[in-house]
């Protein structure tokens, strides 16, 4: 079992709709929770983090935790064309400086 | 977010050479940065930790020979790759860590290698 898993995709949703992304996670010792968007050529950007159970709200994302079902989601409100990306999710696990990474989901917004 | 600059973004070699690829923290301090390495289509793969004054630490499978890390200062990461071979033709991308518990990595624009 992979430690951090993601759906590789691609997802399609249409432009104005809300796109969901999903990430479960294996060590109930995670302690924060992150979510990276990359561009194709291009680094990761980090979009948001979450340590706390429940929704976390940054203009049109909201990442959401729940630690009991070991899975932390993001939502992304009025989808635009310009979200098209890979959507990288990061956990962290208490006392180690390292994040561990899934494979990342691809999303497409279609116009 | 704090930014992380690394240079250059492209370089081309020849087989055989050796590569230095730079990464900074531009406006904080980072007492730890990492270095990872993503082929095509392919996930980042984490390559090894670097921490301020001490070696740096190597993921299992990563020739510590091969790949020279260096991190003399708050700011500065150093990867050198020696003596590359087109096997070595990769997007190198740094990362580094901010102070605090939730361990946050901001990552820099990465480099581009092409090894003739």
């Amino acid at each position: 079992q992979k430690e951090v898993e993601q759906n590789s995709g691609p997802l399609s949703v249409p432009e104005g709709a809300i796109a969901s992304l999903n990430c479960t996670y294996s060590d109930r010792g995670s302690q924060s929770f992150f979510w990276y968007r990359q561009y194709s050529g291009k680094s990761p950007e980090l979009i948001m983090f979450i340590y706390s159970n429940g929704d976390k709200e940054d203009g049109r994302f909201t990442a959401q935790l729940n630690k009991a079902s070991q899975y932390v989601s993001l939502l992304i409100r009025d989808s635009q064309p310009s979200d098209s990306a890979t959507y990288l999710c990061a956990v962290n696990n208490f006392g180690n400086e390292k994040l561990t990474f899934g494979t990342g989901t691809r999303l497409t917004i279609i116009p | 977010g704090a930014v992380v600059s690394q240079h250059p973004s492209r370089v081309i070699c020849k087989s055989g050479t050796s590569v230095k690829i730079e990464c900074r923290s531009l406006d904080f301090q980072a007492t730890t940065m990492f270095w990872y390495r993503q082929f095509p289509k392919q996930s980042l793969m984490l390559m090894a930790t670097s921490n301020e004054g001490s070696k740096a630490t190597y993921e299992q499978g990563v020739e510590k020979d091969k790949f020279l890390i260096n991190h003399a200062s708050l700011t500065l990461s150093t990867l050198t790759v020696t003596s590359a071979h087109p096997e070595d033709s990769s997007f190198y991308i740094c990362s580094a860590r901010v102070a605090g518990f939730e361990n946050t990595q901001y990552f820099g624009p990465g480099t581009r290698l092409t090894v003739l």
